[in-house]
């Protein structure tokens, strides 16, 4: 168990729609970022938010946005759903006092239909 | 510059047996070079993880070596189990800036009885 929670575990939307995914860190992280695991490949990193503002952002477009809260908690919100949005999510957090250890949640499971 | 190259993609070993995954990376600011394990339907687990300054780094029956002329390091887990069949994804780093990591493709690993 790494600390990190995640909601919803899985989802189904239809392309066009919206959907808000949400994430704990675990105690004493104050960095979040956020993954997209495509089906047999390896996470591609989205964003990350360190003192609820983006520190960082990848090769994402700008529908993919999200919100770090004063508890360090997380949502990634994705706008104007596409089919190859259809995804493993994960959160993952970390400390800026800890390195560059990088702990996951189980990931939120996206099915875009 | 960014990308790290993972190899092989599977990987089949008797129990018993070592396993040995290898990766490569082109970007010299990468300083910090993690393992991790997933389990079907799971976030990715941090395995072992380790630095330039050293050569290798051992945890258990779980082994990086690390090559920095080479820009390479590899993944050994010596008396593989079939418990430890599951996918295994190398990563890097950097220390500044976002704390963002760069994944291989994975490797399939399994582990016949």
């Amino acid at each position: 168990e790494t600390g990190v929670t995640q909601s919803p575990t899985h989802l189904i939307k239809t392309r066009g729609q919206q959907v808000t995914l949400r994430c704990s860190s675990q105690s004493g992280h104050n960095t979040v970022s956020w993954y997209q695991q495509a089906l047999g490949q390896g996470p591609q990193f989205i964003f990350q938010y360190y003192r609820e503002e983006e520190n960082g952002r990848g090769n994402f477009p700008p529908r993919f946005s999200g919100l770090q809260f004063p508890n360090y908690s997380s949502e990634l919100n994705v706008n104007a759903l596409e089919l190859d949005d259809s995804a493993l999510y994960l959160c993952a957090s970390s400390s800026t006092g800890s390195g560059n250890t990088i702990y996951f949640g189980e990931g939120s499971w996206l099915t875009v239909v | 510059q960014q990308q790290v190259k993972q190899s092989p993609q599977s990987l089949i070993v008797q129990k018993g047996g070592i396993s040995i995954i290898n990766c490569a990376y082109e970007n010299t600011a990468f300083d910090y070079f993690p393992w991790y394990q997933q389990f079907p339907g799971k976030g990715p687990a941090l395995l072992i993880a380790i630095r330039p300054d050293v050569s290798e780094k051992k945890e258990g029956r779980f082994t990086i070596s690390f090559n920095k002329s080479a820009k390479q390091f590899s993944l050994h887990i010596m008396d593989s189990q079939p418990g430890d069949s599951a996918t295994y994804f190398c990563a890097a780093s950097m220390h500044q800036g976002a704390q963002k990591l760069v994944f291989g493709q994975g490797t399939r690993l399994t582990i016949n009885p």
